[in-house]
């Protein structure tokens, strides 16, 4: 079965300091793998995608993830947090036409 | 980026009401569009896919005959949640995928969402 774990509910971080996100995925075949942004009471906002390539992909808002195919992760980071950075992110897979999401995780950047 | 809408942004019913969502995709025609509903706090459920043109594809537990689901243009769907409870508050959300873009995109639109809360 197709899933995606995020096993931290909420991280904290300090201004200024690198952040990480983590998910990690559970697929078969080769992952087609997202990471979306929420804010409060928003839809949900495309930061950056693994579909083939380079395992360091670069999305918006300077936020990065890295495919480790070994560990089966594609954890997101960005290497000086903003606290507008704060929000409910979520990990997804791809399965077929449909989006399967992690249970999300709530990072919160402290100034 | 392909823009998608949704209205209202928030409702507030009177349960045993229906109520209707509309999602549209701005600025390219949309094949297919998905419906999630999200409760506080939580991850997103898919609850169906959205087809033009023929009927909608919903997800197991999802009772198609409460959740009915319109595609009638590629721009618009439509979810009308029937006789409402308050069980059925919750954010609904959806989204599209661009067919033309590129091969390999892959990625889903997400409209801002509607809060339902029913009383």
């Amino acid at each position: 079965a197709q899933s995606v774990a995020q096993p931290e509910d909420q991280v904290n971080v300090a201004e200024g300091n690198p952040l990480t996100v983590k998910c990690t995925y559970s697929v078969s075949g080769n992952p087609y793998l997202f990471w979306y942004v929420q804010y409060p009471n928003r839809g949900l906002q495309f930061l950056l995608k693994y579909i083939t390539g380079d395992n360091l992909v670069k999305g918006s808002y300077g936020f990065e993830a890295e495919f480790n195919k070994s560990q089966t992760s594609f954890h997101l980071k960005k290497p000086s947090a903003l606290v507008s950075d704060s929000a409910l992110y979520f990990c997804a897979s791809l399965y077929g036409n449909k989006l399967v999401f992690g249970a999300g995780t709530i990072l919160r950047v402290k100034s | 980026g392909a823009v998608v809408s949704q209205h209202p942004s928030w409702v507030i019913c009177k349960s045993g009401t229906s109520v209707k969502i509309e999602c549209r995709s701005l600025d390219f025609q949309a094949t297919t569009m998905f419906w999630y509903r999200q409760f506080p706090k939580q991850s997103l459920m898919l609850m169906a896919t959205s087809n033009e043109g023929s009927k909608a594809t919903y997800e197991q537990g999802v009772e198609k005959d409460k959740f009915l689901i319109n595609h009638a243009s590629l721009t618009l769907s439509t979810l009308t949640v029937t006789s409402a409870h308050p069980e059925d508050s919750s954010f609904y959300i959806c989204s599209a995928r661009d067919p033309t873009a590129a091969s390999g995109s892959y990625e889903q639109y997400f409209g801002p969402g509607t809060r339902l809360t029913v009383t």
